[in-house]
């Protein structure tokens, strides 16, 4: 299946600095999908991406897909040590297989 | 909502023996989803069901990996006979739609194999 790349692999911030993730296929996406894993915890849903230069905004959470739908990006702005988690993007195959097929993910720490 | 249900939460077992991971979706999703994870490989899809019928189980890494749905609010996945390198966090998930719909997770198992 296709593989979405990530970057970077880890990240550490100093509390209030900004910090941004992407996610690179070397192939067109169907749709991209963000989830955020605690320390110790689960995936939890984030947010999903469909249309071409899409831009969606969750409080300090800036999602964006790229106009050729090969790329996303995730961007927190003035970070908090509750952000701490590995963000991860899913892709879905295309076909009839609807399954999601997750980047390795980046590691966010925090200073505070 | 309980959310998705799994137990046990952590399991030690010794290799060469049988595991056994469970799994309850939240009621009324039609897509469960088994995933491994670990540090090398990431989260890895293992197999998934529809309507308690497996679809894709091209993640399985071998033969000694089973999983069965017998209902819509039930499913296991079995390791026979364990080893040392199936050590991970294994995650159920269930979805209203696969790919195109948010996966809730379950808070998974992680399984020690000595």
């Amino acid at each position: 299946g296709q593989q979405v790349m990530q970057i970077p692999q880890y990240q550490h911030v100093q509390e209030g600095e900004d910090f941004t993730t992407y996610c690179n296929s070397s192939t067109t996406l169907s749709n991209i999908q963000w989830y955020k894993q605690r320390p110790g915890g689960h995936p939890v849903f984030l947010i999903q991406l469909v249309k071409s230069g899409e831009v969606k905004k969750q409080k300090r959470l800036t999602f964006q897909f790229g106009e050729a739908k090969k790329n996303s990006s995730l961007h927190i702005t003035a970070t908090q040590t509750t952000d701490v988690g590995t963000y991860f993007c899913a892709e879905t195959s295309g076909g009839s297989n609807y399954k999601l097929t997750f980047g390795k993910g980046t590691l966010l720490t925090v200073n505070p | 909502d309980a959310g998705v249900i799994q137990s046990p939460r952590h399991e030690v077992t010794e290799m060469g023996q049988e595991v056994t991971l469970r799994c309850k979706p939240i009621s009324g999703h039609d897509y469960l989803f088994w995933y491994r994870q670990t540090m090398m490989r990431g989260l890895e899809l293992l197999i998934y069901f529809n309507n308690n019928v497996p679809i894709d189980d091209s993640g399985m890494p071998e033969d000694r990996f089973s999983a069965k749905m017998p209902n819509a609010s039930f499913s296991t996945l079995k390791i026979q006979p364990s080893e040392p390198r199936d050590s991970a966090v294994y995650f159920c998930a269930s979805s209203r739609l696969a790919g195109v719909d948010e996966q809730f997770f379950g808070p998974g198992t992680r399984l020690t194999v000595l």
